[in-house]
């Protein structure tokens, strides 16, 4: 089974500093890592995803990500925030053994963490 | 880039009534779709795989009498919220994966905000 933890139900920044929003996963073998944004009333919007090679993965929004197989990590990051920024961040994973048909494509996803930077 | 369009955006209906919602992939062919149902401040819960040409999976817990699923061809998925109640008001959301684009992330729909009174 998948899994993956968000610790964090909200992260508060300031305006121009850097932020993480943390999240961990657990796959039974090598893991396919997204993260997702979503906006009040809206769907998802895909950031940025880890499928290998690089550790350090750039996105959209000038978000990025880091991949640590030793401590099964995958945090968020932006060097510079922004109040627009502010949004539910959205952490998941996918078993990249599972087939891309049918269920395998299925993602499980963290609980969410809600980002709020202010000026 | 692959665009899901989901409909309605929103609806109010009335208790005992049913509720259609359309999933359409419009540039691309999704042989899958994931039906999700998100309640406030909370994560997405998956509810049910569609499946082109077949019966839909659903998740434990979720009542397949009560959401039918329906996926009839390659760009389009229904989810009918049957004889609806309040408790069933939330937000739906429907994604669908491109597997013709190799590892391509899911694709979501802006989702549906279901009001029943």
């Amino acid at each position: 089974a998948q899994s993956v933890a968000q610790p964090e139900d909200q992260v508060n920044v300031a305006e121009g500093n850097p932020l993480t929003v943390k999240c961990t996963y657990s796959v039974s073998g090598n893991p396919y890592l997204f993260w997702y944004v979503q906006y009040p009333n809206r769907g998802l919007q895909f950031l940025l995803k880890y499928i290998t090679g690089d550790n350090l993965v750039k996105g959209s929004y000038g978000f990025e990500a880091e991949f640590n197989k030793s401590q099964t990590s995958f945090h968020l990051k932006k060097p510079s925030a922004l109040v627009s920024d502010s949004a539910l961040y959205f952490c998941a994973v996918r078993d990249m053994g599972g087939e891309l048909t049918g269920g395998g494509n299925k993602l499980t996803f963290g609980t969410g963490t809600q980002l709020k930077v202010e000026l | 880039g692959a665009v899901v369009s989901q409909h309605p955006s929103w609806v109010i209906c009335k208790s005992g009534t049913s509720v259609k919602i359309e999933c359409r992939s419009l540039d691309f062919q999704a042989t899958t779709m994931f039906w999700y149902r998100q309640f406030p401040k909370q994560s997405l819960m998956l509810m049910a795989t569609s499946n082109e040409g077949s019966k839909a999976t659903y998740e434990q817990g979720v009542e397949k009498d009560k959401f039918l699923i329906n996926h009839a061809s390659l760009t389009l998925s229904t989810l009918t919220v049957t004889s609806a109640h309040p408790e069933d008001s939330s937000f739906y959301i429907c994604s669908a994966p491109n597997i013709q684009a190799y590892n391509s992330p899911l694709h979501f729909g802006n989702g549906t905000r279901l009001t029943v009174t």
